[in-house]
């Protein structure tokens, strides 16, 4: 079993829709948490960033962090077609811990916004 | 705002042939990440180096060898290369390891 798990979709919603994306792990270490999303062929791109638990909100974006519960949401208001991607959750551990620094990835949730 | 430069951004290389991937880090950026992503799948941590040490290895062959040089830029070399090589390999840069990572466009690898 991966140490981080996330729904690969495919998700396809309506322009204008709220978008939930999540991810489960395992990990009790990890301590950093982000959001990248990845248009095909292309780097993937940061979204958020969060430490530890708790809610972040950038324009559109909100992402929230439960570390009791090992989960974490990405969430998208006013969904358009450009957000249209592939959008993967990453972790890392604190400093101290084995990995310290490197990002172990969900699988990846295809995006599709329709107008 | 300056990125993550990575080159060359397409390669095409034959079995048992060698390359060599070179990234060059945002400015003040002094870890750098390595990741293989093969198609419809994640990216896999491959190895890193913090303030030209590396820093942690990950499922990397052992005909795969990275270095970070003084002015940070860093090198991932590749011998011996299998069909299986054929990915994308990324190149990500952080002004510290517990900071968030910044990744670089890519480079497509493909092994004849």
């Amino acid at each position: 079993q991966k140490e981080v798990e996330q729904d690969p979709g495919p998700l396809s919603v309506p322009e204008g829709a709220i978008v939930s994306l999540n991810c489960t792990y395992s990990n009790s270490a990890f301590q950093y948490f982000m959001w990248y999303r990845q248009y095909s062929r292309k780097g993937p791109e940061l979204l958020m960033y969060t430490y530890s638990s708790g809610n972040k909100e950038d324009g559109r974006f909100t992402a929230q962090v439960d570390k009791s519960s090992k989960y974490i949401s990405l969430f998208i208001r006013d969904s358009q077609p450009s957000d249209s991607a592939t959008y993967l959750c990453a972790m890392s551990e604190n400093a101290g811990g084995t990995s310290y620094g490197k990002l172990t990835f969900g699988q990846g949730t295809i995006l599709t916004v329709h107008p | 705002a300056a990125g993550v430069i990575q080159s060359p951004r397409h390669l095409i290389k034959e079995k048992r042939e060698t390359a060599t991937l070179k990234c060059y880090p945002i400015p003040r950026h002094d870890t750098v990440y390595w990741y293989q992503q093969g198609p419809g799948q994640d990216p896999q941590f491959l190895i890193s180096f913090y303030e030209k040490m590396q820093s942690d290895k990950g499922s990397i062959p052992d005909r795969f060898s990275a270095q970070q040089f003084s002015d940070y830029h860093s090198e991932l070399n590749m011998s011996s290369l299998e069909l299986g090589d054929s990915a994308l390999y990324f190149c990500a840069s952080s002004p510290d390891p517990k900071y968030e990572q910044y990744f670089g466009p890519g480079t497509r690898l493909t092994v004849t």
